[in-house]
Formats: structure tokens, sequence, C-alpha cells
């Protein structure tokens, strides 16, 4: 069984406030990692595919980097909105078990 | 593009019935989907992948007789939980690989989800 764990489980920011939250991974076999934003109610949405080492990806006000060799991913996300409220998850593919992994989550609250 | 439905959001069933979900690919043709279970404050745990015009593949510990997938086109899959007791309640979300992405790298496009109570 593959071991994701994402931390902080919540957290909570105010409006413009900047944060970031990791995910770990096992270091080996390592073939991708993914970024989902998962808002109440809605689909999960494709945030970023991670596949290099030190690859770094930004998507507006949210950026993600990968470091395969010690196995964890951080995202950012700058000056912080009440939109970006939502569960970030990340879900690891491994070359061995051919199937995502997913973490449990961070759930992040934007107070206004 | 990529999106997917899934159907209905949300159910409630008396315990011993079968309750199905649909889940739907809307703007591209889906060969392979995927069909995961969420327990509160858990992280979304594969159960079986669905392949078109063949049958599933579970996960170790998911019982095929009880969660049995159908998956005879190229837009829609379903999951039906048959003689659902209390312990089946749960959150229950599919996805669906498009093949057109050429993707290595597992990329899934994914329902909404529906959340099953049985009492």
């Amino acid at each position: 069984i593959l071991n994701v764990e994402q931390s902080p489980q919540s957290l909570h920011v105010q409006e413009g406030d900047s944060t970031n939250f990791t995910c770990s991974f096992p270091s080996s076999n390592f073939y991708a990692l993914h970024w989902y934003r998962w808002e109440t109610a809605k689909s999960p949405e494709a945030l970023f595919v991670m596949t290099l080492n030190g690859d770094e990806k930004k998507k507006g006000r949210i950026s993600a980097t990968l470091n395969t060799k010690e196995g964890y991913s951080y995202l950012y996300i700058k000056g912080s909105q009440p939109e970006d409220s939502a569960t970030y998850l990340c879900a690891f593919y491994s070359g061995s078990a051919r199937q995502l992994t997913f973490g449990s989550g961070t759930q992040l609250t934007v107070l206004p | 593009g990529a999106v997917v439905s899934q159907h209905p959001s949300r159910v409630i069933c008396k315990s011993g019935t079968s309750v199905k979900i649909e889940c739907r690919s809307l703007d591209f043709q889906a060969t392979t989907m995927f069909w995961y279970r969420q327990f509160p404050k858990q992280s979304l745990m594969l159960m079986a992948t669905s392949n078109e015009g063949s049958k599933a593949t579970y996960e170790q510990g998911v019982e095929k007789d009880k969660f049995l997938i159908n998956h005879a086109s190229l837009t829609l899959s379903t999951l039906t939980v048959t003689s659902a007791h209390p312990e089946d309640s749960s959150f229950y979300i599919c996805s669906a690989r498009d093949p057109k992405r050429r993707s290595s790298y597992n990329e899934q496009f994914f329902g909404p989800g529906t959340r099953l109570t049985v009492l």
C-alpha cells in the first residue's frame, strides 16, 4: 500500500494571505504527481501534473513544486481569495501500481 | 472539454435494496472509467477500473458481486450497489480517461460524486 500524506488537514487564512501546503509520497517508482482542486458539490478539477524532479508549474496565483528524490510537492497560493476555498488533493502515480493513490486532502478556507 | 457527469448526486435507500449510480462522459468517449469510494476524513480509494466492453477489474477487498460495474458504451459506466447495508454508506465518485489526450500519466476527469446513505 502506497502512503500519500497531505498536511495540514485543514487551514484557515485571511483574504490576501499567501499559503502553502505539502504532499509527501514514496520516492521510489515515481511517475507523476497530480494536484486537484475540489470545491464542495463540484467535480475535482485538475490543476497540475508534475513529472520531473525540480518541476515548477504555475496557473495564475497557484504554483507547485516537485522534489521526487525526497518525495514531496508543495502547492502555493499567493494572495488567497475566498474563491480559492476548496479541498486540494494530491495523487501519486507510480510506475509499479499503475493507479492514482490519493492523499486525504488539505481543506482551505479563505476568510473575507 | 472533458466533462464527466454523475447521477444521482445524493441517494437515500433502505437496507437490502439496490442502488444504481451512473457516470457519463459528456464530450468525449471514455474507454476506461474508474470508481472510487471515500469515507469521512479519508482519501479517495480506488474500487475498480471499468473498461468498455469487458469485465471490470476490482481492487483487493472489493466484492465484485456486491458492487456491479457495467461499462456498456463509450460514454456510460454504471455502479450498482446490491443489497445495500448501512456500512455501504459512503461517497462514491467516478472518473474517466480521455484517450485523445494520449497522456501516459493517468490523467483522469472526475464526476461530482454521489452521496449514498443506507438506512
